[in-house]
């Protein structure tokens, strides 16, 4: 079965870091990308960047250029968001995704559960 | 960026009657356009690619159509499951962008 698992919630304080993890499994991990979305609290669906595990090629969202950074570990299947400072208003669930097709863009076919992340003093 | 806009905003429809959703691109996007389903606690679900097909195991009583810049979603007969969120999102150019999202319930 072809799916990806998250990592857990987390609660951080402002100026914390933190490092999520999206597991992929039942394909080849190196062929696809994978996507993040953010979901702001009663929000829509924003789009924040996308890596390709194979090279590790990261194209980046501009509103979210230089706020977080994408990587991909190939040796264990596993792509991460990260923050160096969170601010409150990173508060938000956040889902790594695949597409249907090995294409940078595409239509996500594939979606982990999920991550809320909450950062509140 | 590409701007996505839909309408309704949210819509109230009696189980069984023809539900539909437009979605709007700022600029030609040709047909690279995905509809998703959205529960609440859950993560989107995808239903049509490519403007007008289908995904694998998704009931045929939801379609897709249009090109271009302007979109059409389609539920034929509204079934109680199917209250949810619907987000269009285009990807003929990143940054990759959905739409504001349509919230269908039941009259």
């Amino acid at each position: 079965e072809v799916q990806l698992v998250q990592s857990g919630a987390e609660v951080k304080k402002p100026g914390e870091s933190l490092k999520i993890s999206c597991k992929g499994s039942g394909y080849s991990f190196t062929s696809y990308w994978i996507g993040w979305v953010r979901q702001m609290p009663g929000k829509g669906l924003e789009w924040m960047g996308i890596i390709y595990p194979g090279d590790s090629d990261t194209r980046y969202s501009p509103s979210f250029q230089g706020q977080v950074t994408i990587s991909a570990d190939k040796s264990i299947s596993t792509a991460y968001l990260q923050w160096s400072s969170l601010k409150a208003s990173d508060t938000a669930m956040y889902y790594c995704a695949r597409p249907l097709h090995p294409s940078a863009g595409g239509a996500f076919d594939i979606w982990g559960q999920g991550t809320m992340v909450t950062v509140s003093s | 960026d590409i701007q996505m806009t839909q309408s309704p905003s949210s819509l109230s429809a009696s189980v069984g009657d023809r539900v539909t959703i437009t979605c709007q691109a700022s600029q030609d996007i040709s047909n690279y356009l995905n509809w998703y389903q959205q529960k609440p606690g859950k993560a989107p679900k995808l239903l049509i690619y490519d403007a007008s097909n289908l995904e694998t195991g998704v009931p045929s009583r939801f379609s897709g159509s249009g090109s271009g810049t302007d979109f059409t979603f389609t539920i034929s007969s509204l079934q109680p499951e199917d209250i949810a969120t619907y987000y269009c999102q285009q990807y003929d150019n990143l940054p990759i962008t959905f739409g504001p999202g349509t919230k269908v319930d039941i009259k």
